[in-house]
């Protein structure tokens, strides 16, 4: 069985600090792992993904996530937050040769001036 | 592209009701599926297909059917709604290929279900 934790409902930023939304993870094989933002009333986007190598992946609107694999999380950061980035954000887990991601219960960002 | 489509974007029903709720893409993705999103519970998957003529169950897939008769194609039937089943549905694709199998998926808008 594979699931996502994400512990926090909610993460509260001043504009221009930096952001950490965390992500834990269980699996029985190698884990894939993604990061998906959805802002109010669409459908989720892609924003990075680790399948393998470097433990930091760098992705879409100056995002970035550190694979820890002894720690089992993949926790999302961004060196310096926009309002703009607030929006629900989501991270999910598959085993190689699965055919079923699974996705954690979502944190909710919200960056104030 | 288009990406993915779904259709409609809302839809109230009463219980005992039955209807269908389209999703396309034109990615070529062999992969497609279905999610429901609910409040405190993420994205939960409902059914998923591989590739056109095969489909398999996901995590709640107790009343929905789904069909797979071409690669663009992956409608979402409800059998009899209910109110349990008020939501909202997410159609996605992706592409199937080395190393991982899976690769990021391609969201639709989504529809909003309510069952009265």
């Amino acid at each position: 069985a594979q699931s996502v934790a994400q512990p926090e409902d909610q993460v509260n930023v001043a504009e221009g600090n930096p952001l950490t939304v965390k992500c834990t993870y269980s699996v029985s094989g190698n884990p894939y792992l993604f990061w998906y933002v959805q802002y109010p009333n669409r459908g989720l986007q892609f924003l990075l993904k680790y399948i393998t190598g470097d433990n930091l992946v760098k992705g879409s609107y100056g995002f970035e996530a550190e694979f820890n694999k002894s720690q089992t999380s993949f926790h999302l950061k961004k060196p310096s937050a926009l309002v703009s980035d607030s929006a629900l954000y989501f991270c999910a887990v598959f085993t190689g040769g699965g055919n079923k991601l699974t996705f954690g219960t979502g944190t909710q960002l919200k960056v104030e001036l | 592209n288009a990406g993915v489509t779904q259709t409609p974007k809302f839809q109230v029903l009463k219980t005992g009701q039955s209807m269908t709720l389209q999703c396309a893409q034109d990615m070529n993705h062999e992969y497609m599926s279905w999610y429901r999103q609910d409040p405190g519970m993420g994205l939960r998957l409902i059914h998923y297909s591989v590739g056109a003529g095969i489909t398999d169950q996901g995590e709640v897939p107790n009343g929905y059917n789904v069909s797979r008769s071409t690669t663009e194609d992956f409608p979402l039937r409800l059998l009899s709604a209910a109110p349990s089943q008020t939501s909202v549905y997410f159609c996605a694709s992706s592409h199937v290929g080395p190393p991982t199998g899976l690769d990021e998926q391609y969201f639709g808008p989504g529809t909003r279900l309510t069952v009265t």
